[in-house]
């Protein structure tokens, strides 16, 4: 089955700056990745997702980027704001008839003031 | 509002008691899944349904049971609760095609 690693575990930036978390998968047939975004005590949210015949894809402050041959994805945030402190996870769906989300095992991101 | 609601929110029962959480969607969406998570941590899948009478174990092994007698609904039961169960208990359905989850606000469930 599907497999997908993230790093960093946890992350800390200051206000402004850039952070960028980076996740890997296994099965080269994969062909959707989400992002979600989950603050303290509440839902995981989607973010933003992209699908494999797109190799990036922006929104505002967010985007994510695609690289098949080498099977990873990766969210940046830039300008980040202390509303930007979640964990936040990748996650990815396999080809065929799954339709399971494997998610990575998440990223803390702390944004100081 | 079209959503995906869970209840109770919080729950504290006694050992050896049965429970079930309960997971309702109006959004028509005919998959359903079922997450279990620590507080901030790894979202383990426990079980899903792709459809009415559909339901399958997931990847992290639970003691739990589920049923999907309508589309909209998908109950999960603790017949016997144990202290070890103590968790967030995460409800999420997804639409036609392969596509993003919306999750429910979860149940967090201490059993004493």
């Amino acid at each position: 089955g599907e497999n997908v690693e993230q790093h960093p575990s946890t992350l800390s930036v200051q206000e402004g700056d850039s952070a960028v978390i980076k996740c890997t998968y296994s099965d080269s047939a994969s062909n959707y990745f989400p992002w979600y975004k989950q603050e303290l005590g509440k839902r995981p949210q989607l973010i933003i997702d992209i699908r494999s015949n797109v190799g990036e894809k922006k929104d505002q402050r967010i985007a994510v980027t695609l690289n098949k041959t080498a099977k990873h994805f990766s969210l940046h945030i830039t300008e980040t704001q202390p509303e930007d402190s979640a964990v936040y996870f990748c996650a990815a769906i396999s080809g065929g008839s799954n339709y399971k989300l494997t998610f990575g095992k998440g990223t803390l991101l702390t944004v100081n003031p | 509002e079209a959503d995906i609601y869970q209840t109770p929110r919080y729950l504290v029962i006694g050992t050896g008691k049965k429970i079930t959480l309960e997971c309702s969607q109006t959004m028509g969406h005919d998959k359903m899944y079922w997450y279990q998570q620590d507080p901030g941590m790894e979202l383990h899948l426990i079980h899903y349904s792709y459809g009415v009478n559909s339901t399958e174990k997931g990847d992290l092994s639970s003691e739990s049971t589920v049923s999907r007698i309508r589309t909209e609904h998908f109950p999960l039961t603790l017949e016997s609760a144990r202290p070890s169960h103590t968790s967030q208990y995460l409800c999420a359905s997804s639409g036609t095609g392969k596509g993003g989850y919306t999750f429910g606000s979860g149940t967090r469930l201490t059993v004493v």
